[in-house]
């Protein structure tokens, strides 16, 4: 059964503080994404990245970066936590192609106070 | 760049009435387009897709037909059931050399009453 897994579920964070949401695939595809989704925005892309260290921004890269050393995790950094980053984070993964379906995570419901 | 404009909700219906909802698309060259679907508390998953012009995605009692000539892919379906009631959402994956860009729409909730 192919998995796209995220590390948390929830997650409180201060502030200004250093965040890390982490994803993982074991289908061996080539393309990550990180997508937020806001009530009425729908998702919207961050950043994705097409190959491992190789990344390109999306729609609303900042204050966030990411990370791919390996081809099968995908990080997203929150460098300094502001309280519009709460949302909720969704990881996604393709293979290489035009016929290819995207397999998502659970999503990570992040909360800044 | 490349967008997906579809149509907001939310939309209900009574069960076994007709669902549409309206997908169009902006984008260079020759995208595939999806529809996802995200129940209740889950990730979103593939409904489904066409690739080219003219194809019709179908699954579930879903359709959908790729139209080049109106930048369309709407979203059908003849009688609609309390178990369909979710977040659909229209998106658009470009493939421009060795990268895939996947961009989706807003999501159209559908709320299907008994």
């Amino acid at each position: 059964d192919v998995k796209v897994t995220q590390s948390s579920r929830y997650l409180v964070k201060r502030t200004g503080e250093k965040v890390f949401l982490e994803c993982v695939q074991d289908m061996d595809h080539e393309n990550m994404f990180w997508y937020r989704q806001d009530p009425g925005l729908g998702l919207r892309l961050i950043y994705f990245s097409y190959d491992v260290k190789m990344k390109e921004k999306g729609d609303i890269p900042e204050g966030y970066s990411v990370s791919r050393e390996k081809k099968e995790r995908f990080s997203l950094i929150l460098e300094s936590a502001s309280t519009n980053q709460t949302s909720m984070y969704l990881c996604a993964s393709t293979r290489g192609g035009v016929n290819t379906e995207a397999f998502f995570g659970q999503g990570t419901r992040l909360t800044v106070v | 760049g490349d967008s997906v404009t579809q149509m907001e909700g939310p939309v209900t219906l009574s069960e076994e009435a007709f669902l549409t909802i309206n997908c169009t698309y902006t984008a260079t060259g020759y995208p595939s387009l999806f529809w996802y679907v995200q129940y209740p508390g889950e990730g979103l998953q593939l409904l489904l897709k066409a690739t080219k012009a003219d194809d019709k995605g179908s699954n579930k009692g879903f359709e959908a037909t790729y139209r080049k000539e109106t930048t369309s892919f709407h979203l059908e379906k003849g009688s609609v059931q309390v178990s369909d009631s979710a977040v659909y959402f229209c998106a658009l994956l470009n493939y421009g050399g060795a990268t895939n860009k996947l961009i989706f729409g807003t999501g159209t909730l559908l709320a299907v009453q008994p």
